[in-house]
């Protein structure tokens, strides 16, 4: 089976940096993803990882361990809109669909 | 960017009765659509995987008689929810593959919210 574990919910301040982490247990591990989803909304794409290492795209930075099974995703200087549920998903070889985690809820306050 | 569109947004039917939900990819050819539902505060739970011209695989634990899928065009994946119940109202999301792309080019429709009463 698959296991893919979040923290429920975060909290944080505007400005600051925080760092949601992913567990997963999995076989014929290939990737990893991270989305966004607003409240009432679709989610939005953030970053995919398929090799260990530190992934960059602005305020967003993902990083995945495949030999620990562990990815997080970084927010710098956080905003308000920031606010949102963060959603790791994995995929395996031979399988063309995602499984997503419990998904993470993160509040940005003043 | 590529665009998914569901249709309708949000939809209130009475119990028993059937509601077909719309699923197009606007300016690409999907190959690959997928179904999800997303209970309050919960994850997306995938329901089927729908390949243009043939038919759904459905996840474990989902009824292929209750929720029918049918993905007709390259642009167009349907899903019809059978007879519904107090407990099938959910947010249903769609996404669409771009044909011969991975899964990282995966678009996600903006859902649509059901609610049976």
């Amino acid at each position: 089976g698959q296991n893919i574990d979040q923290p429920t919910e975060m909290t944080a301040t505007e400005g600051a940096i925080v760092q949601i982490n992913c567990t997963y247990q999995t076989s014929g591990f290939n990737g990893l993803f991270w989305y966004q989803q607003h409240a009432g909304e679709a989610p939005t794409f953030l970053s995919y990882n398929v090799l260990d290492g530190l992934e960059e795209k602005g305020r967003f930075s993902s990083f995945l361990s495949r030999s620990k099974g562990y990815s997080y995703l970084l927010l710098k200087e956080l905003q308000m809109k920031d606010s949102a549920s963060y959603l790791c998903a994995v995929s395996r070889l031979g399988f063309q669909k995602l499984v997503f985690g419990t998904g993470t809820r993160l509040l940005v306050s003043p | 960017g590529a665009v998914v569109s569901q249709h309708p947004s949000r939809v209130i039917c009475k119990s028993g009765t059937s509601v077909k939900i719309e699923c197009r990819s606007l300016d690409f050819q999907a190959t690959t659509m997928f179904w999800y539902r997303q209970f309050p505060k919960q994850s997306l739970m995938l329901m089927a995987t729908s390949n243009e011209g043939s038919k759904a695989t459905y996840e474990q634990g989902v009824e292929k008689d209750k929720f029918l899928i049918n993905h007709a065009s390259l642009t167009l994946s349907t899903l019809t929810v059978t007879s519904a119940h107090p407990e099938d109202s959910s947010f249903y999301i769609c996404s669409a593959r771009l044909r011969g792309q991975g899964l990282e080019t995966q678009y996600f429709g903006p859902g649509t919210r059901l609610l049976v009463l």
